[in-house]
């Protein structure tokens, strides 16, 4: 089965400095990755997607992620935090019938 | 306009009500999904329909059914409705070759 953890529920940064949000996954089969964003009272925004082209997608907003099969991650990371990055954060995995969400990563940006 | 469009965006309604959520797309996608969003729980699947005669359950389809009226609308109906439905409900849709899932603006739904 296909699954993925989100290793914090929140995280807090300084705007300006580094954004990290951490994601495990397990899966089968080489999978296809993605990250969602979800800003309040909205749907949710595909940030990126990976699909095995390249280990490091870019994806809107200056945000990146790294695929390591090695370690089964796939941490999305920014420089530079914005304050209209404030949102709730998912790392998505490909199933087999559809895509599995975690938990959510909410990120707060502070002055 | 939007490709993923819901209705209603809000409802509140009374336990043993009947309500439909509505879900309408332009992208052209076979795949059409229903989910469920609660506090910490990320988003659970409910039903998904390949096309409009393949109809399945998700991980959650219990209280809930739905139905296919065309490539381009997927309606999700409470038959009853619960407290414990209470949640924000998210439509979505996908190209049968790419797995990218574009989702409405979601509906909120409150059961008194």
């Amino acid at each position: 089965a296909q699954s993925v953890t989100q290793l914090d529920s929140h995280v807090s940064v300084s705007e300006g400095t580094p954004v990290l949000l951490r994601c495990n996954y397990s899966s089968s089969y080489s999978p296809s990755l993605f990250w969602y964003v979800q800003h309040p009272n909205k749907g949710l925004q595909l940030l990126l997607k990976y699909t095995s082209a390249a280990t490091l997608v870019k994806g809107i907003n200056g945000f990146e992620a790294e695929f390591k099969k090695s370690e089964t991650s796939f941490h999305l990371t920014k420089p530079s935090a914005h304050m209209s990055d404030a949102a709730e954060y998912f790392c998505v995995v490909s199933g087999i019938y559809a895509l599995n969400f975690g938990k959510g990563t909410s990120l707060l940006v502070t002055p | 306009d939007a490709d993923v469009t819901q209705t209603p965006r809000n409802r509140i309604t009374k336990t043993g009500k009947r309500i439909m959520l509505e879900c309408s797309q332009t992208k052209g996608h076979d795949r059409m999904y229903w989910y469920r969003q609660d506090p910490g729980l990320g988003l659970q699947l409910i039903y998904y329909s390949f096309d409009v005669k393949d109809i399945n359950k998700g991980e959650i389809s219990d209280g809930y059914s739905v139905s296919r009226q065309a490539q381009a609308k997927f309606s999700l109906s409470l038959e009853s409705a619960i407290p414990n439905q209470t949640a924000l409900y998210f439509c979505a849709t996908s190209d049968g070759g790419s797995e990218t899932q574009y989702f409405g603006p979601g509906t909120r739904l409150l059961v008194l």
